[in-house]
């Protein structure tokens, strides 16, 4: 069974500071490769996602995020935070075949003080 | 606009009674989802819908019934057998798409609380 683990449960940062955040799958096969983040008291939007191509993929806010096949891996970074960016940030995955479901990790809550 | 909806946004509901939390979606997408949200747990599937008239158990289906009648539609039923049903739910919709189903759209909530 498929499974997301992150790594970190609570991220506190100061202003300008650069942010990684842990994002493991495990799946045998081909995946889709999702970041998305949950702003105090707003919905749950995309940041990014990974389908096929350059493992480097770059989403909004300037947030990017790296695919390591060979780690089963997909970190977030932002080389430089704001206060704005405090919100919950979720990695998720789903194998490459139709109809098949996300599976999110537990999510990380990242805090950032001005 | 096109988007999701989900009502109410709050909900309240004496133990043992069944309710029903709306998900609507005007963005024409094949597939319907609903996730249970707590905190430090991360998002876990209840049900899914890939077409009208059929959907799937997810991980966490025990206590909770779903229906596809309509393609934009796809109410969930907490049922009494649900043991802690007091949660913030999610749901999403998502097109499909050559190579797959794409990347998830998820409406604003429904956070219901059991007395």
């Amino acid at each position: 069974a498929q499974s997301v683990s992150q790594h970190n449960h609570h991220v506190i940062l100061s202003e300008a500071a650069s942010l990684e955040l842990g994002c493991n799958y495990s799946y045998g096969g081909t995946v889709n490769l999702f970041w998305y983040v949950q702003y105090p008291g707003q919905h749950l939007q995309l940041l990014l996602k990974y389908f096929s191509g350059d493992p480097l993929v770059k989403g909004i806010k300037g947030f990017e995020a790296e695919f390591i096949k060979s780690k089963f891996s997909f970190n977030l970074r932002k080389p430089s935070v704001q206060w704005s960016d405090t919100a919950e940030y979720f990695c998720a995955v789903n194998a490459r075949q139709a109809g098949t479901a996300l599976i999110f990790g537990k999510g990380t809550t990242l805090s950032v003080s001005s | 606009d096109g988007g999701i909806t989900q009502s109410p946004k709050y909900l309240f509901r004496k133990e043992g009674q069944n309710v029903t939390l709306s998900c609507e979606q005007n963005l024409n997408h094949d597939a319907m989802y609903w996730y249970r949200q707590d905190p430090g747990q991360g998002l876990r599937l209840i049900y899914y819908s890939q077409i009208v008239n059929d959907f799937q158990k997810g991980d966490i289906a025990e206590g909770y019934s779903v229906s596809r009648e309509k393609k934009e539609s796809f109410p969930l039923t907490v049922t009494s057998a649900q043991k802690n049903p007091t949660a913030f739910y999610l749901c999403a919709s998502s097109p499909r798409l050559a190579g797959g189903w794409n990347e998830q759209f998820f409406g604003p909530g429904t956070r219901l609380t059991v007395l």
